[in-house]
């Protein structure tokens, strides 16, 4: 069956870094995704990584081992605006079926 | 502002009710989705259409019917609807060969 895996939710302090895995095992792998979703909001485009290897953006960067079925989000010097849910979704072989995570929400305490 | 305009935000409706739910999307993208997100669940992909064609068949009750008229504007239809439908419909975007998926703010339904 797919199924994608990440931790419900984390706690981390503003200023700080924060590290939110995300593990998957699918019939098939064209690219990961990563989402934040703020609370009543719509989930927006963080980063997208299909080959192994880090792609920075920012406070935040993304990391992929497709040999492992393992992705990292990394959001670092943390705001009290990162509070929210982030989604990871890996896109199988369709361009359109993306198989998504429950989310984790991210609390961040002063 | 992301470019995908859905109406109306909120919604309640009882189970006998027939509503819909507008999406409407200004990116000039091809493809378009409806998608059902419940709490602390995987956002579930309801529909999918890319140059108005329906393309994806995923196991959906009757009782949601979409509708894609044009390429920029999306329907889903509801009728008889019951409680465990409750959840925030979000409708989504993207080029028919884009990697990048763009939502719009939802839909909050609640059925009673």
């Amino acid at each position: 069956g797919q199924n994608i895996d990440q931790p419900t939710e984390m706690t981390a302090t503003e200023g700080a870094i924060v590290q939110i895995n995300c593990t998957y095992q699918t019939s098939g792998f064209n690219g990961l995704f990563w989402y934040q979703q703020h609370a009543g909001e719509a989930p927006t485009f963080l980063s997208y990584n299909v080959l192994d290897g880090l792609e920075e953006k920012g406070r935040f960067s993304s990391f992929l081992s497709r040999s492992k079925g393992y992705s990292y989000l990394l959001l670092k010097e943390l705001q009290m605006k990162d509070s929210a849910s982030y989604l990871c979704a890996v896109r199988r072989d369709s361009n359109y079926q993306l198989i998504w995570g429950a989310g984790t929400k991210l609390i961040i305490k002063p | 502002e992301t470019g995908v305009t859905q109406t109306p935000r909120h919604l309640v409706m009882g189970m006998t009710n027939k509503k819909s739910l507008k999406c409407e999307q200004h990116l000039g993208h091809n493809a378009m989705y409806w998608y059902k997100q419940s709490a602390k669940k995987p956002l579930e992909l309801m529909f999918v259409y890319s140059l108005e064609e329906r393309v994806e068949n995923n196991s959906v009750p009757s009782r949601f019917s979409p509708e894609c008229p044009n390429s920029s504007h999306l329907f889903l239809h509801l009728h008889t609807l019951q409680p465990e439908d409750s959840a925030l419909y979000l409708c989504a975007s993207s080029q028919a060969s884009g990697n990048t998926i763009y939502f719009g703010e939802g839909s909050w339904l609640t059925v009673v």
